[in-house]
């Protein structure tokens, strides 16, 4: 299976804390995708990575890809109550143009 | 723009009847995927279309389930009988593919699907 798993499955922190998610995948990718999903609603996509990249930043989100170990993070630095939510790492194959989820990180940023 | 809009937002319907979900995807994506949401297998793909056409279904879990494209602005996934084991949270998300660059999904908000 293409599919990503992201570890941890549930992680509860501060408000002011940072916060890691870990995904690790199993084929040849050629881009990977953090996204965010709100209770109930639809996931919003946050962050892309090739794979001829190793980090990339967007304001508070910092993400590493280790195409070597098959893995990516997603780090949220002086995390908000806001950020709660499921977050999902999603890979695209090299041949294909669909994306697969992970099984997600549950965050909670307790005020 | 409004955003990938799914209807109805939830669905209650008893085993054995058709359901039918709708999904509106941006003006000038030219792909379009479903995915299916439930807290077991969490996200399945379920098939995709580029341009209209359907690409890869292979997800798609039975014949029961079939999908439509009928142009750029419309899509159905239709669930005929239902099952109560059918019930998830079914999204569709659409994407502007171009050649050698990666893009992005934009999901809608989902359609709830209870079948009982």
């Amino acid at each position: 299976s293409q599919q990503g798993e992201e570890d941890p499955q549930a992680l509860s922190i501060q408000e002011g804390e940072n916060a890691t998610m870990n995904c690790s995948y199993k084929t040849s990718i050629n881009n990977l995708q953090w996204y965010r999903q709100n209770s109930g609603r639809g996931l919003v996509h946050l962050i892309l990575i090739r794979s001829n990249e190793r980090e990339k930043h967007s304001g508070r989100l910092r993400v590493t890809l280790d195409t070597s170990k098959k893995s990516s993070s997603l780090l949220i630095t002086a995390s908000r109550a806001a950020d709660t939510a499921s977050y999902f790492c999603a890979t695209a194959s090299n041949t294909g143009n669909q994306f697969y989820f992970g099984t997600g990180t549950s965050l909670t940023v307790i005020p | 723009d409004a955003g990938v809009i799914q209807s109805p937002r939830h669905e209650v319907t008893e085993m054995g009847q058709e359901v039918t979900l709708r999904c509106k995807p941006i003006s000038g994506h030219n792909s379009l995927f479903w995915y299916r949401q439930t807290m077991m297998r969490g996200l399945e793909l379920l098939i995709y279309f580029n341009n209209n056409v359907p690409i890869d279904d292979s997800g798609m879990p039975e014949d029961r389930f079939s999908a439509k494209m009928p142009n750029a602005s419309f899509s159905t996934l239709k669930i005929q009988p239902s099952e109560p084991r059918d019930s998830a949270v079914y999204f569709c998300a659409s994407s502007k593919q171009t050649q050698g660059q990666p893009y992005g999904y934009t999901f809608g908000s989902g359609t709830r699907l209870t079948v009982v």
